[in-house]
């Protein structure tokens, strides 16, 4: 399975934008570039995701480099709630790779 | 709709026991992975169930089996537990393979002493 490799910790203060970068220099043309966060004690949450454009929804924007080999997880004004592990996974997109694996992903530390 | 639900969420048992915990799916979510998280190991992929076929597997061994339910419900086991099996066990679900978002429940937390 294609890697992927992020920053171990960020520190952002609140109401400033955050970027999240991670790198999957050896992803395949059909992964999907998806992120996840992890809350302290709860399971991954889905964030964004995305294949080859850059994509925004409520909580965040996902821009994907033109060659696909990294791509920036953005949090346009970061609050203390968005304070958690931030995973950038790749998800193949067939009928036997469901799985995903996830990489040891960045905590994001966000300071009042 | 209720979000995937796990059960037991805490679980402690000793050397050499086995245990099986229980992951029910969003209704209508026919797609199920578990997962296992340590401090050292991080996220790890134990195996997807999807309409009660194994569709994919981890690299853990054989001690780690699944099964799914007609009604998607899964469990997985774990016999002769070990001390490294302490984790978090994680389930999520999703509509089908490849589906874009996968949804996870709380967990499982098992101690083995």
């Amino acid at each position: 399975d294609a890697k992927t490799t992020q920053p171990n910790s960020m520190e952002s203060n609140e109401e400033e934008p955050v970027h999240l970068p991670c790198n999957h220099s050896t992803i395949s043309g059909t992964d999907y570039i998806h992120w996840y966060r992890q809350l302290p004690s709860q399971g991954p949450e889905y964030v964004i995701h995305g294949l080859t454009s850059n994509v925004n929804n409520r909580m965040a924007s996902l821009a994907i480099a033109e060659d696909r080999k990294s791509s920036t997880l953005i949090l346009h004004r970061a609050t203390l709630r968005d304070a958690a592990v931030y995973y950038c996974i790749l998800r193949a997109y067939n009928t036997n790779a469901g799985k995903s694996t996830f990489g040891d992903g960045t905590t994001l530390t966000v300071k009042p | 709709k209720a979000g995937v639900t796990q059960t037991p969420r805490y679980l402690i048992k000793t050397r050499g026991q086995q245990v099986t915990l229980s992951c029910s799916p969003i209704s209508g979510h026919r797609s199920v992975s578990w997962y296992q998280q340590t401090p050292g190991q991080g996220l790890q992929f134990l195996f997807e169930y999807f309409s009660e076929t194994q569709r994919n597997k981890g690299n853990f061994p054989g001690r780690f089996s699944g099964r799914q339910f007609s009604n998607s419900r899964s469990e997985m086991n774990v016999s002769t537990l070990e001390l490294g099996d302490s984790a978090l066990y994680l389930c999520a679900s999703s509509p089908g393979l490849n589906y874009n978002e996968q949804f996870f429940g709380p967990g499982t937390r098992l101690t083995v002493l």
